[in-house]
């Protein structure tokens, strides 16, 4: 079945650090790859998004590329700040399906 | 418009105790998912539904129950709760044809 695998956490950074969280997947077909973020007492946003490979999604200054030869979307910020502390989810959906399948989560907490 | 929302927000029951928890989004969404959150695990599926009058079972359907007798409206049930049903329960939403989807805020339940 499908699966995804993100680093465990937690993570811990200073402001303005570089941030990366490695997201793999296990799927057949050519699923759409998302990063969706959880803020304290809220529920998920979707963070960006890819459909097909080598498709960069971005926003807030993050970034992910979907690599199929790597099946990997990590998850990137060159600088973040105290407001990027939140639980980063990779998850995947395959295009004839209905159902996300989520990685564990990985929290991250920024210090000033 | 107010997307996704959930009640209640917050929930304590005792072993044996029923509840029901009421997702509504007003996007006119096809699709609804009920997820549970617990630490290190991510979200699960418990139940989702297609459409209107449909519904199907996720990853993790036991001791649980749902009705979608209305489009906009996606019931979640527990005949008799168990501790191990203590959990952040999340309600999502999706357009047919679309592949992302839309979260309400969670419903914190304890069960003692």
């Amino acid at each position: 079945g499908d699966s995804v695998t993100q680093m465990e956490g937690p993570v811990t950074l200073s402001e303005e650090a570089f941030l990366t969280i490695n997201c793999t997947y296990t799927a057949t077909g050519y699923p759409s790859l998302f990063w969706y973020v959880q803020y304290p007492g809220e529920g998920l946003q979707l963070l960006l998004k890819a459909t097909k490979a080598d498709d960069k999604g971005s926003n807030k200054g993050f970034e992910a590329t979907y690599r199929k030869e790597t099946t990997s979307f990590h998850l990137e910020k060159g600088s973040v700040q105290v407001s990027d502390s939140a639980v980063y989810f990779c998850a995947l959906i395959r295009s004839n399906d209905y159902k996300l399948s989520f990685g564990a989560g990985t929290t991250v907490t920024v210090r000033a | 418009n107010a997307g996704v929302t959930q009640t209640p927000k917050f929930r304590v029951l005792k072993t044996g105790q029923s509840m029901t928890l009421l997702c509504a989004q007003d996007m006119n969404h096809e699709y609804m998912y009920w997820y549970r959150q617990d630490p290190g695990m991510g979200l699960r599926l418990i139940h989702y539904s297609v459409g209107e009058g449909t519904t199907a079972k996720g990853e993790v359907p036991d001791g649980y129950n749902v009705s979608r007798l209305k489009k906009q409206n996606f019931l979640l049930g527990l005949e008799s709760a168990a501790p191990s049903q203590t959990s952040v329960y999340f309600c999502a939403s999706r357009r047919q044809g679309a592949d992302t989807q839309y979260f309400g805020p969670g419903t914190r339940l304890t069960v003692l």
